[in-house]
């Protein structure tokens, strides 16, 4: 299987900062065919299901503010948030779907400092 | 617009089954895959399997395999998904969620199993 490590797991942050969340995958994401990284980025705010936010490590889906930015290939992926603000308080989840069994990270919850 | 509608949370007995639906709207049934996805405390988000409605064909998590049973009804437009010999370590919030370009777009708003006698 996959193994998705994010980091951090938590984060404290201020509104209007930017912040950084990382997530690692223990093998290459990126699919020679199609030439795209096969990660995601979901959001799951405190009694809510999982929002989908970022595909393809970069691809904001319909709606998600450009204030969410999804980077990276291979092996490093990276999602930023820049100017935070209160309502982007969350969990935030990295996922593979390059092979089966799709994986999940571990979780980056962030707070208000 | 898109929804999912899974059925109400379940308070099971030890060693029993459970059956929860997903009853989606919105969109052609057949026309996309739907996953489920478990999320517990200790354990985070996992995947446990997906069904292809219009061709039956399922694929699920070798963890999952013998746990989890997946279904559907074109007729009904419902997906569901039977656990058995449920244990503590099954009590959970069971998500299904429809495919779109391989991610899991939209999800259900989840059924929370608890597992005690």
């Amino acid at each position: 299987d996959i193994v998705m490590t994010q980091s951090p797991s938590s984060l404290a942050v201020s509104a209007g900062e930017t912040v950084t969340i990382n997530c690692k995958s223990s093998q290459s994401l990126f699919g020679s065919v199609r030439q795209k990284n096969y990660l995601a980025w979901y959001q799951q705010k405190p009694g809510q299901s999982p929002k989908l936010l970022i595909y393809l490590a970069s691809t904001r889906e319909s709606g998600v503010p450009d204030r969410f930015i999804g980077s990276g290939s291979g092996t490093d992926f990276t999602l930023t948030i820049s100017s935070v603000q209160a309502e982007d308080l969350a969990n935030y989840y990295c996922q593979q779907y390059y092979d089966t069994p799709y994986t999940f990270g571990a979780g980056t919850k962030l707070e208000l400092k | 617009e898109v929804k999912l509608q899974q059925s109400g949370d379940e308070l099971v007995r030890p060693g029993a089954s459970v059956k929860m639906s997903c009853k989606a709207s919105g969109y052609t049934f057949t026309d996309y895959a739907m996953h489920w996805v478990k999320q517990s405390p200790g354990q985070g988000l996992e995947w446990i399997g997906t069904i292809i409605p219009l061709i039956d064909t399922t694929s699920y998590n070798q963890k999952f395999k013998g746990k989890a049973t997946l279904t559907a009804d074109k007729s009904s437009n419902t997906a569901y998904m039977e656990l058995s010999r449920l244990t503590s370590e099954d009590s959970a919030v069971y998500y299904c969620a429809r495919e779109s370009l391989g991610v899991f777009a939209y999800w259900g708003q989840g059924t929370l199993v608890t597992v005690s006698s």
